[in-house]
């Protein structure tokens, strides 16, 4: 049983497009909601994170929207540049940012330049 | 600063044989997490260390997995007898105490492990 649905699994997108990524959940008692880059042989690093009593957070290009009564949580890049192109995964947690991450099974963006 | 590091980068072996991953965390991290993607899922948790206690191994799949974090410093992780469906990439990460200020955990490169 998955708990973290994340989709779609690639992504294409043109240089200065917007790229978005969404993930679902079911567990209401998660309480921290991070999303990763991973890069081809390096390991994810945290991109941007948000906890359920914020409804977005915004660090530079990227922004994270969050709907609680939904459970549902996006990723959204703007302005995308081919140096984003990576492997991005969607997590919760039910510990806060100390717990055992769940993973959504990621999505491979590719922006073309 | 040095980052989680993982030894080795690479490791095949065939079925029925055993190997030790290492990690080292960042320097002054007392919770050690071990995570593990299977070719085709997503990255699932193992277990989660604070200094050389375990703090919740939910994830460990069974007890051919071992891990041990003595002198709450760096851990291994063996796995006796290694199975076929044991190949993956596994990840190190390590975070701060939150009364430190921890806020992220920090992942290494991870270690692909091959079972033949």
């Amino acid at each position: 049983q998955q708990q973290v649905k994340q989709s779609p699994q690639s992504l294409i997108v043109q240089k200065g497009g917007i790229s978005i990524i969404n993930c679902a959940y079911e567990n209401t008692a998660f309480d921290y909601f991070p999303w990763y880059q991973q890069f081809p042989g390096k390991g994810p690093a945290l991109l941007i994170a948000i906890r359920p009593d914020v409804s977005e957070k915004k660090e530079g290009r990227f922004t994270i929207s969050f709907n609680k009564s939904a459970k549902q949580f996006s990723l959204h890049i703007m302005d995308s540049q081919p140096g984003d192109s990576a492997t991005y995964f969607c997590a919760a947690s039910p510990g806060g940012s100390q717990g055992n991450l769940i993973f959504g099974k990621g999505t491979k963006l590719s922006v073309k330049p | 600063e040095a980052g989680v590091t993982q030894f080795p980068s690479h490791s095949v072996i065939e079925k029925g044989q055993t190997v030790t991953l290492r990690c080292d965390p960042i320097s002054g991290h007392d919770n050690l997490y071990w995570y593990r993607r299977v070719m085709g899922k997503e990255i699932k948790f193992l277990l989660h260390f604070v200094k050389e206690s375990k703090q919740d191994e939910s994830g460990m799949p069974n007890n051919r997995f071992l891990a041990e974090r003595t002198g709450g410093t760096y851990s291994t992780l063996k796995v006796q007898p290694a199975e076929l469906e044991d190949s993956g990439v596994y990840f190190c990460a390590s975070s701060q105490d939150y009364r430190q200020g921890g806020y992220e955990q920090y992942f290494g490169p991870g270690t692909r492990l091959t079972v033949t």
